[in-house]
């Protein structure tokens, strides 16, 4: 079946470092992926999403590129801010009529000053 | 604005009780889902429905219901079957399940068991 594999958390970083967060994906066919975000005490809001191989997703200053051949869709960002401290949730939509959305585990990203 | 709502934000269920999560959307989406979410586990799905008066089961439907009576509401309810119900619920919805559609969330329900 499908599923997601992030990286293991969570991960602190100082304001305005380099992000990366890893994401793998197993699936048939070409699924839509998606990053997720998460604040402390709500619900989730799409970051971004690439529906088919080599599309970049941006928003925010947050970037991910779809790549098939290594069957990945990793986040960056240039430079953080405190204010991006959150959940990330990295998720799969497969194709078809009855499609369902699969996440990954989430990582936790805090940002210090 | 439109959005999703949940409600209550905290709920207290007692052994043996049945409690209802309430989920209302005015997005006209025609998708809802329900997930659970536990510490370190993502989300999983409970429950979903594509269009009013039809619901599938998800992944961990054992010990949950649903209803979809209006393409608005989505109501979940937890019954006494379900053994381990401390978790924090999200309501989502979505245009379609075509696959690209984004799932729009509400912001939660909180479900401690006193």
């Amino acid at each position: 079946g499908d599923s997601v594999t992030q990286m293991e958390g969570p991960v602190t970083l100082s304001e305005e470092a380099f992000l990366t967060i890893n994401c793998t994906y197993t699936a048939t066919g070409y699924p839509s992926l998606f990053w997720y975000v998460q604040y402390p005490g709500e619900g989730l809001q799409l970051l971004l999403k690439a529906t088919k191989a080599d599309d970049k997703g941006s928003n925010k200053g947050f970037e991910a590129t779809y790549r098939k051949e290594t069957t990945s869709f990793h986040l960056e960002k240039g430079s953080v801010q405190v204010s991006d401290s959150a959940v990330y949730f990295c998720a799969l939509s497969s194709t078809g009529a009855n499609s369902k959305l699969t996440f990954g585990k989430g990582i936790t990203l805090s940002v210090r000053p | 604005d439109g959005g999703i709502t949940q409600s209550p934000k905290y709920l207290f269920r007692k052994e043996g009780q049945n409690v209802t999560l309430s989920c209302e959307q005015n997005l006209n989406h025609d998708a809802m889902y329900w997930y659970r979410q536990d510490p370190g586990q993502g989300l999983r799905l409970i429950y979903y429905s594509q269009i009013v008066n039809d619901f599938q089961k998800g992944d961990i439907a054992e010990g949950y219901s649903v209803s979809r009576e209006k393409k608005e509401s989505f109501p979940l309810t937890v019954t006494s079957a379900q053994k381990n119900p401390t978790a924090f619920y999200l309501c989502a919805s979505s245009i379609g399940t075509g696959g690209t559609e984004t799932q729009y969330f509400g912001p939660g329900t909180r479900l401690l068991v006193l």
